[in-house]
């Protein structure tokens, strides 16, 4: 079966610009999460979506934004970029309820370079 | 907040070599996750723990989850370069956020 799907891979955007990021989780699959990947911060959780209802969100400001569809697609925007923005985005699903111990499969990821 | 430090930060070493990554926290976790990660991908599951003192293996990879659920390690026995990549383990904090170590990068030399 697919695996998840980010598009697009790689993106350059100019300060202040807004972006919208998307994310097809694997089929079936009603739990996606978003995290950012920094070199200098690692991973750092975004949000996470089950059945279209955000279920964790975390310490980003109110630029990062997101949402899922009823066909558990999901985006994510950020509005008025920044430099330190620049980091890789990664989109994870998983079939299962987020609060039940389990593993997530990430996309490729989208590269976002802010300039 | 609940942390996860991961250690080494690097390891560079030589193929058929053994090696050892940690993953500690001063907080529980009910499960803990290793994933490793490819240059230009997205991290890959390798294995969940849940049970505290459990030991799982993955032909040359062995996980522990330490008794207490505070820690967790991963060995590898008789590296192969196949097994570069940034090793990244995770668990969910109190309100089922999965939040990730810092990583280990590891590199094997043929």
């Amino acid at each position: 079966k697919a695996g998840v799907t980010q598009t697009p891979r790689y993106l350059i955007k100019t300060r202040g610009q807004q972006v919208t990021l998307s994310c097809s989780p694997i089929s079936g699959h009603r739990s996606v999460s978003w995290y950012q990947q920094t070199p200098g911060q690692g991973l750092q959780f975004l949000f996470e979506y089950f059945s279209e209802t955000q279920r964790n969100k975390g310490n980003f400001p109110g630029r990062f934004s997101g949402r899922q569809f009823s066909n558990s697609r999901s985006e994510m925007n950020v509005s008025t970029l920044e430099l330190g923005d620049s980091a890789l985005y990664l989109c994870a699903s998983s079939g299962l309820d987020p609060n039940i111990a389990h593993g997530y499969t990430f996309g490729s990821g989208t590269r976002l370079t802010v300039v | 907040t609940q942390l996860l430090e991961q250690s080494p930060q690097f390891l560079s070493i030589q193929e058929g070599e053994n090696l050892t990554v940690y993953c500690n926290s001063s907080s529980v976790f009910s499960s803990l996750q290793w994933y490793r990660q490819e240059p230009g991908e997205g991290p890959v599951l390798l294995v969940t723990v849940v049970t505290g003192g459990e030991v799982k293996k993955l032909k040359r990879l062995t996980f522990q989850f330490g008794d207490a659920r505070k820690d967790s390690s991963l060995h590898i026995t008789a590296a192969q370069p196949g097994d570069t990549g940034l090793y990244l383990c995770a668990g969910r904090d109190s309100s089922y956020k999965l939040i990730f170590g810092s990583g280990t990068r590891l590199l094997v030399r043929p």
